[in-house]
């Protein structure tokens, strides 16, 4: 079974600073899809990014770029010149190319200071 | 961008009611909807895969009897939570599934709050 880890439960960063978001998983597949969430307190999920296993080229959404380690099994999310509103619970998900359920990591709560 | 709406945004009921949540897709056709549990602080928690016009699919643990799931249409998949009890007070969200130009990505509803008395 696939499993997602995020090993942060809390992070902080200034406002304008960059950080990065932490996220392992565990998995038998060779092709596969990763992806970021963004919950803000309004509760809504928010895909930030997301990442095809088949592709070495890490992905990247204006602000927001992810590390892809394959062979490490790891997949950060790097936020830079962080913004207020980027204070939310970060969401680090998997699922199989050939299935359609996501698995989720047990989140990130990050706090923008200003 | 894809939107999926949920209704209502929030139900308070009593102990041994029934409560329906509509998930909709609204500028797209989803085959594939699913539906999703949250506790304060944690992650969200699958409870089924819902296919247009077919039984939706249980994940283990959960009781189908309870949630019962329907998706009569590409656009619209219902969650009853049955005989509801302090218990099944939470925060529910749905998702769609929208295949498009070779990528495949869940959109999720803004979440529903029920809480039992």
């Amino acid at each position: 079974a696939q499993t997602v880890t995020q090993s942060q439960p809390e992070m902080s960063v200034q406002e304008a600073e960059t950080v990065t978001l932490s996220c392992t998983y565990d998995t038998s597949e060779s092709d596969y899809y990763l992806f970021w969430y963004k919950q803000p307190p309004s509760r809504q999920m928010i895909l930030v990014i997301r990442q095809e296993a088949y592709k070495q080229q890490n992905a990247t959404e204006n602000r927001f770029s992810v590390n892809f380690q394959k062979a490490a099994k790891s997949f950060s999310l790097k936020i830079s010149d962080s913004q207020l509103g980027d204070a939310a619970m970060y969401f680090c998900a998997y699922r199989k190319t050939s299935g359609s359920r996501l698995t989720f990591g047990e989140g990130t709560q990050l706090t923008v200071n200003p | 961008g894809a939107v999926v709406s949920q209704h209502p945004s929030r139900v308070i009921c009593k102990s041994g009611t029934s409560v329906k949540i509509e998930c909709r897709s609204l500028d797209f056709q989803a085959t594939t909807m699913f539906w999703y549990r949250q506790f304060p602080k944690q992650s969200l928690m699958l409870m089924a895969t819902s296919n247009e016009g077919s039984k939706a699919t249980y994940e283990q643990g959960v009781e189908k009897d309870k949630f019962l799931i329907n998706h009569a249409s590409l656009t619209l998949s219902t969650l009853t939570v049955t005989s509801a009890h302090p218990e099944d007070s939470s925060f529910y969200i749905c998702s769609a599934r929208r295949k498009r130009g070779g990528t495949d990505t869940q959109y999720f509803g803004p979440g529903t709050r029920l809480t039992v008395l």
